[in-house]
């Protein structure tokens, strides 16, 4: 079946300007996470829904950030005046949201600000 | 504060030879140590998941051992492919289903 889906799968902006990443999730699964990478690093935790709602956001870096799931399936993560600091691949993952159910995620979103 | 350390941070090693990495944790409480497989330029995919009553768990040539007490686990991979050439990252999910992700370590596999 089809797995995450992360669009666009690269993207260049300008600093300042604003950009929407965007996941489709596998159906069904009611969990889905936003994760930061930068080089070499492991993913750096950014906001977790459950369903619709945002049940942790505390790893926003700031208000520039925010993202959003209405229907509970396709999540967006909105970046306004993007700073050259946020240049890095944008991972969603989504699972059934058991404590034991493994993640999947998509292929990322790499974000370029020059 | 949660972390989860790796090591080595990278390593090489040829191809048919078999290796270990480490991962130490201080997340607490704990619920489950997971190990994923990240391949350049795409999204991690899991490989195994242990609870804190397993101490050994394994997925073909792959074998993640946890010791609950000491908060410490390792993956074996054992007669390594070419395909093996990846980041290898130890995730640790507390009680609220927080995950807490370590940096992985790069395992080179040269012909």
């Amino acid at each position: 079946g089809a797995g995450v889906s992360q669009t666009p799968s690269n993207k260049v902006t300008e600093k300042g300007k604003y950009v929407e990443l965007r996941c489709d999730p596998i159906s069904g699964h009611t969990a889905l996470y936003w994760y930061r990478q930068s080089l070499g690093q492991g993913p750096e935790f950014l906001i977790y829904f459950q369903g619709t709602g945002a049940a942790d956001d505390s790893g926003l870096p700031n208000d520039r950030f925010f993202a959003v799931r209405p229907e509970g399936s396709v999540s967006t993560l909105k970046i306004q005046r993007t700073e050259r600091g946020d240049s890095a691949v944008y991972l969603c993952a989504s699972s059934l949201g058991g404590q034991n159910s493994p993640l999947h995620f998509g292929n990322g979103t790499r974000l370029t600000v020059t | 504060k949660n972390q989860v350390e790796q090591s080595p941070q990278s390593l090489i090693i040829l191809e048919g030879k078999n290796c270990t990495l480490q991962c130490n944790y201080t997340v607490s409480p704990f619920s489950n140590l997971r190990w994923y497989k990240q391949d350049t330029g795409r999204g991690p995919v899991s490989l195994t998941i242990m609870t804190f009553s397993e101490n050994t768990k394994s997925n073909g040539r792959y074998t993640a051992t946890l010791d609950a007490d000491t908060k410490q686990s390792s993956l074996h991979i054992t007669a390594s492919q070419l395909s093996d050439s990846a980041s290898y990252i130890c995730v640790v999910n507390n009680a609220g289903n927080m995950l807490t992700f370590g940096g992985g370590t790069r395992l080179m596999v040269k012909p």
